[in-house]
């Protein structure tokens, strides 16, 4: 079975500093990572993925995530929020073998960027 | 519209009854995909299709829940004799063809919310 952990329901950060949402994971194998962000009332909207190959990877609006294998983590990070970025982020895991292609989600983390 | 298209946006219906619920994916996209999110949760896998057949259903939560993919693009999720617990938003997502860039990436739709009153 696969599954998501993202620790923390809310995560408030500053304008201008830097975040971090926190992502671990449980997978047969290798894992395929995905990060999704939602605003109110809307669908999911990809942001970035790990596959394979560099452990950093770089996304949409200046996200990026580090891919930790012995960590089993995949925090999604960025440099200076801003307050647009406010909004529901979720992590995501398939196994990249024999899992099928479902996506396994975790619960989701608010983000909160205050002036 | 490049998008996946989910109709309608909303739905409200009464206890017992039948609801159909539509997704458009992205044009060419041959993997189609079923998740429901109930409030405060994260998505939940349904379904999903590779072309016209089920590929892997084994996320439906009992008989009640159905969906086609006739031709291998429009799919319709049915549910029948709607309960309370039905109600969700129910997102749908697409993904390329197997061997292209970016095929493991599953673009959602914007989903419709299902009201069983």
């Amino acid at each position: 079975a696969q599954s998501v952990a993202q620790p923390e329901d809310q995560v408030n950060v500053a304008e201008g500093n830097p975040l971090t949402v926190k992502c671990t994971y449980s997978v047969s194998g290798n894992p395929y990572l995905f990060w999704y962000v939602q605003y109110p009332n809307r669908g999911l909207q990809f942001l970035l993925k790990y596959i394979t190959g560099d452990n950093l990877v770089k996304g949409s609006y200046g996200f990026e995530a580090e891919f930790n294998k012995s960590q089993t983590s995949f925090h999604l990070k960025k440099p200076s929020a801003l307050v647009s970025d406010s909004a529901l982020y979720f992590c995501a895991v398939r196994a990249a073998t024999g899992g099928g292609n479902k996506l396994t989600f975790g619960t989701g983390t608010q983000l909160k960027v205050e002036l | 519209g490049a998008g996946v298209s989910q109709t309608p946006s909303n739905k409200v219906t009464e206890k017992g009854k039948y609801v159909e619920l539509r997704c458009d994916p992205i044009s060419g996209h041959t993997a189609l995909y079923w998740y429901r999110q109930s409030l405060g949760q994260g998505p939940e896998f349904l379904i999903y299709f590779q072309g016209t057949g089920a590929a892997d259903d084994s996320g439906l939560p009992n008989d009640r829940f159905f969906a086609v993919r006739p031709e291998g693009s429009v799919s319709t999720l049915k549910i029948q004799r709607t309960e309370r617990g039905d109600s969700a938003m129910y997102l749908c997502a697409s993904s390329s063809t197997p061997g292209l860039a970016g095929k493991y990436t599953q673009y959602f739709g914007p989903g419709t919310r299902l009201t069983v009153l």
